[in-house]
């Protein structure tokens, strides 16, 4: 069975310029996190869907952060525009109902110049 | 409000000696918890998980955790360290509304 498949493994930008990143959950997990993993910290929880409603988006900086569940299977995140504080790395996670744990993707590297 | 507080951002161990990394939780609840390890350039991978069933649970790799709630503690050990076990632990804590919140991790460094 597939894991979580994130893309792009790594990305490059100038600052003030837009950047998506896109997950794929295993199937038929209805729970998905995108998640920010600052170095040398644990992961934060960006935004968590239930099928295709965000249930929980309050750490979520809506000022320049979106994202989208369409269908309740793949998600993007969006930041536009990105900046300098933005580099890190983004780890999406899905987990089954009734599932207690998540099963993590290996994460987008964000590098912003 | 749920919280995760890993003891010591680094810790060293010589390989064969026993490897102790420290987690206390805060919760008003009865939590899982979970241990997770990642590995450089790579996401989390699950080590092992409590769910309210057995305290003393046995994970992947030959690590186990002991559930104490007297302490709110989610120790991780393992008898003997090997050199692969060189990586990045979080301990983390999901809420009844599943939740998941990471302690900021400890830094596992293996000494030959």
């Amino acid at each position: 069975e597939a894991g979580v498949v994130q893309s792009p493994r790594y990305k490059i930008i100038e600052k003030k310029q837009p950047v998506a990143f896109w997950c794929n959950p295993i199937s038929g997990h209805n729970t998905l996190y995108w998640y920010l993993q600052n170095l040398g910290q644990g992961p934060e929880l960006l935004i968590r869907y239930e099928n295709e409603e965000a249930v929980d988006d309050s750490q979520l900086p809506k000022d320049r952060f979106s994202a989208e569940r369409l269908k309740g299977v793949d998600s993007t995140l969006k930041i536009q525009p990105a900046e300098l504080g933005d580099s890190a790395v983004y780890l999406c996670a899905s987990s089954d109902r009734g599932e207690t744990e998540a099963f993590f993707g290996q994460g987008t590297r964000l590098t912003v110049v | 409000a749920q919280s995760v507080t890993q003891l010591g951002s680094h810790v060293s161990v010589s390989e064969g000696a026993l490897v102790l990394l420290r987690c206390n939780y805060s919760s008003s609840v009865p939590p899982y918890l979970f241990w997770y390890v990642q590995y450089p350039n790579q996401g989390l991978q699950l080590l092992l998980k409590y769910t309210s069933a057995a305290t003393l649970v046995k994970g992947i790799n030959g690590f186990e955790a002991e559930f104490k709630k007297s302490e709110t503690s989610f120790h991780l050990t393992k008898p003997s360290a090997h050199m692969s076990d060189a990586a990045e632990y979080f301990c983390a804590v999901m809420s009844r509304d599943d939740k998941i919140i990471f302690g900021k991790g400890t830094r596992l460094h293996i000494l030959p």
